[in-house]
């Protein structure tokens, strides 16, 4: 089976400051992993996502994700927080024929002006 | 090229009633994924649909709930006798084919349980 841990429910960043937030998998197979964003009262839109090949991912809204396989951690981060970065993040994985994606808790982020 | 499609966005029953929460994918997009988003915790997978075949459904609960996606129309997430606990905002998401494909989410439908 598959899961993902995301520590820390609630992440606060100075606007400007870096933002980094971490994601660790389990998976039994080689994984598909997912970066998705949350604003309020609306859908998840994907952030960026690694299959195979490059581990280093580049995202939208100036995000980008590094794929560790000896750390099993998919972490996400962007060098200059902006307000607008404002809303909840999820990080999930699949496991390659198995459809199901399964989510951590999420890290809410407040950017602080 | 609208995106997923979920109605009603709010839904309100009372204990007991029965919540019929309606999806339309992606033109284009064969398969439905819902999940479910419980307070405080992540989206949890419920179901996994094609054109009227369920394909996994590990995630449902074993009674009250069913889904259905028929060859004409949106997908179906039926909760029958709903319970206090039921209070939650369901989530489609459709993608073109299996596996590999991102899957795109839709707004949500929030259910509340009076």
């Amino acid at each position: 089976a598959q899961s993902v841990t995301q520590l820390g429910s609630h992440v606060s960043v100075s606007e400007g400051a870096l933002v980094l937030l971490r994601c660790n998998y389990s998976s039994s197979v080689p994984p598909y992993l997912f970066w998705y964003v949350q604003y309020p009262n609306q859908g998840l839109q994907l952030l960026l996502k690694y299959t195979t090949g490059a581990t280093l991912v580049k995202g939208i809204n100036g995000f980008e994700a590094e794929f560790k396989k000896s750390e099993t951690s998919f972490h996400l981060t962007k060098p200059s927080a902006h307000m607008s970065d404002a809303a909840e993040y999820f990080c999930a994985v699949s496991s390659g024929g198995n459809n199901r994606l399964a989510f951590g808790k999420g890290n809410q982020v407040v950017v602080i002006p | 090229n609208a995106g997923v499609m979920q109605n009603p966005r709010h839904l309100v029953r009372r204990r007991g009633q029965e919540a019929r929460l309606r999806c339309s994918p992606m033109k284009g997009h064969s398969h439905v994924y819902w999940y479910r988003q419980l307070p405080e915790e992540g989206l949890k997978f419920m179901v996994y649909l094609q054109k009227e075949n369920i394909i996994d459904e590990s995630g449902m609960p074993k009674e009250r709930f069913s889904a259905e996606f028929p060859k004409e129309g949106p997908s179906i997430l039926r909760i029958q006798q709903v319970v206090r606990g039921d209070s939650a905002a369901y989530f489609c998401a459709s993608s073109p084919r299996q596996s590999t494909d991102t899957q795109y989410f839709g707004p949500g439908t929030r259910l509340t349980v009076l």
